[in-house]
């Protein structure tokens, strides 16, 4: 049964930070992993997917790694600002499962001071 | 492009009680899963439906179904409601057929609250 841990569960940083959020995952047989951004009792926005084939991925500010083999990611968050305070979270779906199943990290708390 | 909807956004039933909820996928896209979210659990996967057929159920009681209509819209049912069924409830739709990335685009949610 894979499961997926997150460290640290919060965070809190000042404005300006550069910061690295980890992600481990215990079945190294993934498709691909997903990173999520949930704001307060809101939904969850993708923010980038790493196939199982690629080692990382860029969008901006953020660069998510994958080392599946080691069954870890990180997501980089470069020149953090308040904006970037939410809860985030990563999931992965199992290789060789036919559909979209997706299994959560429980997440890290994001906190940027102003 | 719209996002994926939810209808409706908050509810209140009472114990006892049944609740259907509603999901509207992107456009074009033919799965659509659903997952529940507490604060004790996290996310947990409930079921997946692909061209109106459940491929992927997740771990929970016969009181939790779904269904998806032929336009790719799906609900979700909950019939007995219990306290500990308090919980956002989220779907989730992507392309989900062989050959595309399975990327998932989630839903704002339905928080479902049971006095």
């Amino acid at each position: 049964k894979q499961e997926v841990t997150q460290i640290p569960a919060a965070l809190s940083v000042p404005e300006g930070e550069n910061l690295v959020l980890n992600c481990s995952f215990t079945d190294s047989a993934i498709y691909n992993l997903q990173w999520f951004r949930q704001d307060p009792g809101k939904g969850l926005t993708s923010l980038l997917l790493i196939q199982s084939s690629q080692r990382e991925q860029t969008s901006g500010r953020l660069n998510a790694s994958l080392d599946k083999s080691s069954g870890r990611s990180t997501l980089y968050i470069a020149a953090s600002q308040p904006g970037d305070s939410a809860t985030y979270l990563c999931a992965v779906k199992g290789e060789g499962t036919s559909g979209s199943r997706l299994t959560f990290g429980e997440g890290t708390q994001l906190t940027v001071n102003p | 492009k719209a996002g994926v909807t939810q209808t409706p956004r908050y509810l209140i039933k009472t114990r006892g009680q049944q609740v259907t909820l509603s999901c509207s996928p992107i456009s074009g896209h033919r799965s659509v899963s659903w997952y529940q979210q507490t604060p004790g659990q996290g996310l947990q996967f409930l079921f997946e439906y692909f061209s109106e057929t459940q491929r992927n159920k997740g771990n929970f009681p016969g009181r939790f179904s779904g269904r998806q209509f032929s336009n790719s819209r799906s609900e979700m049912n909950v019939s007995t409601l219990e306290l500990g069924d308090s919980a956002l409830y989220l779907c989730a739709s992507s392309f989900g057929g062989t050959g595309f990335s399975y990327e998932q685009y989630f839903g704002p949610g339905t928080r479902l609250t049971v006095t």
